[in-house]
């Protein structure tokens, strides 16, 4: 199983929206609707952001959302903030009954 | 509070096993499956496989079939991550994490992460 597609960095300024893509195939990510997104700090462990394609855990910002189209997962975040810097994942339930993330996507705040 | 603590670092030889504990508190540990994901240095998250606590079903990633696996130990809530075979490429984090949700897979709690050294 080969990771999911996610551009290496996105970069905005504060108070901008951003989006990242998380590319998949029909047999992962526009197959089910489990598709969840990972935030990562440096020298941390991930932290759940969105589950099931588009719902937001108890805590999480609402800033963070989540949406899917076809074979592609997206998940933006608007009014950006300079903590909103990290690495981010996604990830896919796959038509071999496994789990798939994406390659990650660096997103620098300018 | 919902916690799960990991076991501590290990330094391993080529061609042995590591054994990475995932204890877990604050919840019903039987209720909630636990899946493993591991960090090379400077890599991404790679998903290794996960377990059901209450009947101990397993199911793991394709890469790991035959090297890994996957236990629990209910009257501890427990679980357990066997890597056999170690080659350096298996230098990482490796990470314990609940699976709530619909489908058991939204990684909502983790662990502090594992650091497993290959090294001869």
């Amino acid at each position: 199983q080969s990771a999911l597609t996610q551009p290496a960095s996105v970069s905005g300024s504060p108070g901008q929206s951003i989006t990242i893509s998380c590319t998949g195939t029909s047999s992962d990510v526009g197959g089910y609707n489990d598709v969840s997104w990972y935030q990562q700090h440096p020298g941390k462990a991930p932290k759940l952001m969105i589950f099931e394609v588009s719902n937001r855990p108890s805590g999480v910002s609402n800033r963070f959302s989540g949406s899917k189209s076809g074979n592609t997962a997206s998940l933006t975040i608007s009014g950006l903030q300079a903590e909103d810097e990290a690495d981010y994942y996604c990830n896919s339930y796959t038509a071999s009954s496994t789990y798939v993330f994406g390659t990650g996507t660096k997103v620098t705040v300018l | 509070q919902v916690q799960l603590v990991q076991s501590g670092a290990e330094v391993k030889r080529p061609g042995a096993s590591v054994k990475v504990s995932c204890k877990a508190s604050g919840y019903t540990f039987t209720s909630i499956y636990v899946h493993w994901v591991r960090q090379a240095p400077g890599q991404g998250l790679e998903w290794m496989g996960w377990i059901n606590p209450k009947s101990g079903g397993t199911n793991y990633a394709q890469k790991f079939q035959g090297r890994v696996t996957m236990t629990r130990d209910t009257s501890v809530s427990t679980a357990y991550m066997d890597l056999g075979r170690l080659t350096s490429d298996d230098t990482a984090v490796y990470y314990c994490a609940r699976g709530s949700g619909t489908y058991h897979s939204a990684a909502d709690y983790w662990g502090q992460g594992t650091l497993v050294t290959v090294s001869s």
